[in-house]
């Protein structure tokens, strides 16, 4: 099966740094990545739709300077957390569309801890 | 807005048995429908996608089945194993989630 890998797993970084997230797609290309938030718990929440070569769509109450994201090709999308603060410790995962817009893959996630 | 419902919130059977996972979508417009699982700390893995056109998918053990005028779909997960705890979500369009189905199959 179709294969992303998000890296790192997991980071910890002091408040007010940055901390960039990478999401491949090893053996298909996606047009379409996405980006979700996940706190302890609760259900995915998508953060916004990254297409190749255009700006991402964020969605509403996700900030576009504080959650930069770039998907400058096919096999790669990557998500920067910028001035990062504890609160904005969570897991974050990725997902990738195939270009026959089917099913949707996911990485492994990425535990971002702001100390 | 769509709003995804999975019930029950947690679920505890034993080895062996039969069981279903419900999800629930208010908004019946939907392309697709897709159930994940999801391992402590871990990643989804994707289990079955149903298009909006299908009814049923099943993948050895799992079938999922879809209604889309009632806004339902179940998972159903045979001959249950210990492996198989996991967190189950379910995802319309692959945008909106349920909370999840936390199982726990006892040995």
């Amino acid at each position: 099966g179709a294969v992303v890998s998000q890296h790192p797993s997991w980071v910890i970084c002091k408040s007010g740094t940055s901390v960039k997230i990478e999401c491949r797609s090893l053996d298909f290309q996606a047009t379409t990545m996405f980006w979700y938030r996940q706190f302890p718990k609760q259900s995915l929440m998508l953060m916004a739709t990254s297409n190749e070569g255009s700006k991402a769509t964020y969605e509403q109450g996700v900030e576009k300077d504080k959650f930069l994201i770039n998907h400058a090709s096919l096999t790669l999308s990557t998500l920067t957390v910028t001035s990062a603060h504890p609160e904005d410790s969570s897991f974050y995962i990725c997902s990738a569309e195939d270009n026959a817009n089917t099913e949707a893959f996911f990485g492994q996630g990425t535990r971002l801890t702001v100390v | 807005k769509q709003e995804v419902t999975q019930i029950p919130a947690a679920l505890s059977v034993p080895e062996g048995e039969n069981l279903v996972l419900n999800c629930s979508f208010t908004d019946s417009a939907i392309y697709n429908l897709q159930w994940f699982r999801q391992d402590p700390g871990k990643g989804l893995t994707s289990l079955l996608l149903i298009q909006s056109s299908q009814r049923e998918q099943t993948s050895g053990r799992l079938n999922a089945s879809l209604d889309k005028s009632s806004g339902r779909s179940t998972l159903y997960i045979a001959a249950s194993q210990p492996g198989d705890s996991a967190t189950y979500l379910c995802a319309t369009d692959k945008i909106i989630f349920g909370k999840g189905t936390r199982l726990h199959i006892l040995p």
